[in-house]
């Protein structure tokens, strides 16, 4: 059975906090994305990674960054939490190139909430 | 440019049939639907490919008009299982996925 999962499903964080996302797959699947969900607005992605090193800005990158320093994992820094960074966070993983011929699997999300 | 679906919700009664339709505004490369039951990670439906092309779900159908940039789901025989929430993902010609803002389909039994 594939899967992707994620560190947490709940997170509580301070504004101005480092922040840290992992997700990890087991599928070998060279492409990893991060979404974040926000009712009335879908999936929006922040970064996505294409093979080990290599990072590509999805469609609102800003006070985000990623790391993949293996082909399983991929992770994703708030560098300084703000409000509204309060979301669900969504990971998912799919097959090589091109990916919108892919399903795209998906782990349980983290909801993460700034205060 | 996000895709718009349509309905944003509907009601059904066990058994009846539903219809969610999602347009786009550029020329499309394909287009992938998905489930997201509450709580729950989204999970993979189909994907319908530029050329005629599909992959998925046995039990659910869908359509895809390159000419109208639109795809069209088609849930028959509702089942309670069925509730949840539908989005559509479309693709143009450099392979990026955008989704729409999602369907939400209860089913009541």
């Amino acid at each position: 059975d594939v899967k992707v999962t994620q560190s947490s499903r709940y997170l509580v964080k301070r504004t101005g906090e480092k922040v840290f996302l992992e997700c990890v797959q087991d599928m070998d699947h060279e492409n990893m994305f991060w979404y974040r969900q926000d009712p009335g607005l879908g999936l929006r992605l922040i970064y996505f990674s294409y093979d080990v090193k290599m990072k590509e800005k999805g469609d609102i990158p800003e006070g985000y960054s990623v790391s993949r320093e293996k082909k399983e994992r991929f992770s994703l820094i708030l560098e300084s939490a703000s409000t509204n960074q309060t979301s669900m966070y969504l990971c998912a993983s799919s097959s090589p190139f091109p990916w919108s011929s892919y399903e795209q699997y998906f782990g349980p999300g983290t909801r993460l909430t700034v205060t | 440019q996000q895709p718009v679906q349509s309905p944003q919700a509907v009601i059904l009664r066990e058994g009846e049939d539903a219809v969610i339709n999602c347009s786009s505004s550029k020329a499309l490369y394909s287009v992938h639907w998905y489930r997201q039951k509450h709580g729950e990670a989204p999970v993979f439906l189909m994907i319908l490919l530029k050329g005629g092309e599909q992959k998925g779900h046995e039990k659910i159908s869908a359509s895809f008009n390159e000419k109208k940039q639109q795809s069209s789901l088609y849930l028959t025989a509702s089942q309670l299982s069925y509730s949840g929430t539908y989005f559509c993902g479309t693709a143009n010609s450099n392979y990026q996925l955008i989704w729409g803002a999602g369907t939400k389909l209860i089913i009541k039994p």
